[in-house]
């Protein structure tokens, strides 16, 4: 059975400060997404890493997997307010026909002034 | 256009209805999905269509019975629900291919009375 586990669970940090998500999987897999999802919301995609040593950016959120360790990190420079929200990684297990995601509990993000 | 739009926003229901959600896309996407997410918890998976064909049931009770009648919608039919299906319903789409990064709906909050 494949589990995601991210830690931290619970974050909160100040702003300007850099942190680090991590995302830990138990078996093989080369796809790894990571969404955000504000409170009462959807989930919003954010990136998705397709092979070993990929890295993607987008503003202040950089995302990282290593398939040989299975784990990701979704790094966060000099936080804002506006990133607060709960970020959520998930793996993908190998489908032919629609892919079943597995999703890790989520780190809640809280940044303060 | 990356948009799943879902009807209704919220439904409330008693355990002796019936009652259906909705899920549209216009992406051209192939696969569909069925997400219930409790309150801070990640979304689990229920359903997968693929080319309108349910590819994946996570062993979800009768009581919740999807359908895709085309390409573009997926429905939900709900009947004598317990108030422990109290939670929000996502709706998913992606395509059948390597980057099949899944674009979600902004849900249906149900409650069960």
């Amino acid at each position: 059975e494949l589990k995601v586990e991210q830690n931290p669970l619970f974050l909160s940090m100040q702003e300007g400060k850099n942190y680090t998500i991590y995302c830990n999987y138990s078996t093989t897999s080369d796809r790894l997404y990571w969404y955000r999802q504000d409170p009462g919301k959807s989930l919003e995609s954010l990136f998705v890493l397709l092979s070993n040593g990929a890295v993607k950016q987008e503003g202040r959120l950089m995302a990282s997997l290593d398939t040989k360790a299975r784990l990701s990190t979704l790094h966060i420079t000099a936080a804002v307010h506006d990133l607060s929200a709960t970020y959520f990684c998930a793996v993908r297990k190998g489908e032919t026909s629609g892919s079943r995601l597995t999703f890790g509990e989520g780190t809640q993000l809280t940044v303060n002034p | 256009d990356t948009e799943v739009t879902q009807t209704p926003k919220h439904l409330v229901m008693g355990m002796t209805n019936k009652k259906s959600l909705k899920c549209e896309q216009h992406m051209g996407h192939r696969a569909m999905y069925w997400y219930k997410q409790k309150a801070k918890k990640p979304p689990e998976l229920m359903f997968v269509y693929s080319y309108e064909k349910l590819s994946i049931n996570e062993s979800v009770p009768s009581r919740f019975s999807p359908e895709c009648p085309n390409s573009s919608l997926l429905n939900l039919h709900l009947h004598a629900l317990q108030p422990e299906d109290s939670a929000l319903y996502l709706c998913a789409s992606s395509q059948v291919a390597r980057t099949d990064t899944q674009y979600f709906g902004p849900g249906t909050r149900l409650t069960v009375l």
